[in-house]
């Protein structure tokens, strides 16, 4: 079984201020992991994945996530965050299941940023 | 542009009634992912398809139901509508890696 548990559905931080979404995982067999974001009435895009390359993987915009096995962790980070950020951003697990891989969505954190 | 098309962007509807959910996957992309959003619940894994076949079943409803097609569009078909059923509907394709989701149906039962 696997499970993604997005800790905080609301984040607000400032302008210019560091981002720090959290996201942990959960995965009987090793996992691609992966962060998307939602801009408001427009589909899910990619920001960034892990896919048992390098630990620290670096997306669009300015984001990056460092998995941890130890942890079981993939938090999603930016330096200074911009207005432009502000919108949902989802951790995804996909891990084979079953002969298929199985894709599990995170409830989703509601980034909001303040001028 | 992801590459995957969902018809229609918008539908509005009354309680009761039937629709039907188009995706066009990316080329070459053999599976197909249905995914419910609404406010209350989040983002819902529905069905997954693989070249044609289920390939694993979330949490769809007995009134919905789907299919891939041997050209491997998706519809999703949603019957007996409630209100609780507005929502948007994304569908979803993949090759090895990611996941790319379409710009969504949202649908309005009223």
């Amino acid at each position: 079984a696997q499970s993604v548990t997005q800790l905080g559905s609301h984040v607000s931080v400032s302008e210019g201020a560091l981002v720090l979404l959290r996201c942990n995982y959960s995965s009987s067999v090793p996992p691609y992991l992966f962060w998307y974001v939602q801009y408001p009435n427009q589909g899910l895009q990619l920001l960034l994945k892990y896919t048992s390359a390098a630990t620290l993987v670096k997306g669009i915009n300015g984001f990056e996530a460092e998995f941890k096995k130890s942890e079981t962790s993939f938090h999603l980070t930016k330096p200074s965050a911009h207005m432009s950020d502000a919108a949902e951003y989802f951790c995804a697990v996909s891990a084979l299941s079953g002969g298929y891989q199985k894709v599990t969505f995170g409830i989703g954190t509601k980034l909001q940023v303040i001028p | 542009d992801s590459g995957v098309t969902q018809t229609p962007k918008h539908l509005i509807t009354a309680t009761g009634q039937r629709v039907t959910l188009r995706c066009s996957p990316r080329s070459g992309d053999l599976s197909v992912y249905w995914y419910q959003q609404s406010l209350d619940q989040g983002l819902q894994f529905l069905i997954q398809y693989y070249n044609g076949e289920e390939r694993a079943k979330g949490n769809i409803l007995e009134r919905f139901s789907a299919q891939q097609f041997p050209d491997l569009h998706s519809e999703l078909n949603l019957s007996s509508l409630e209100l609780g059923d507005s929502a948007l509907y994304f569908c979803a394709s993949k090759d090895t890696g990611e996941l790319f989701f379409g710009e969504g149906s949202r649908l309005t039962v009223l």
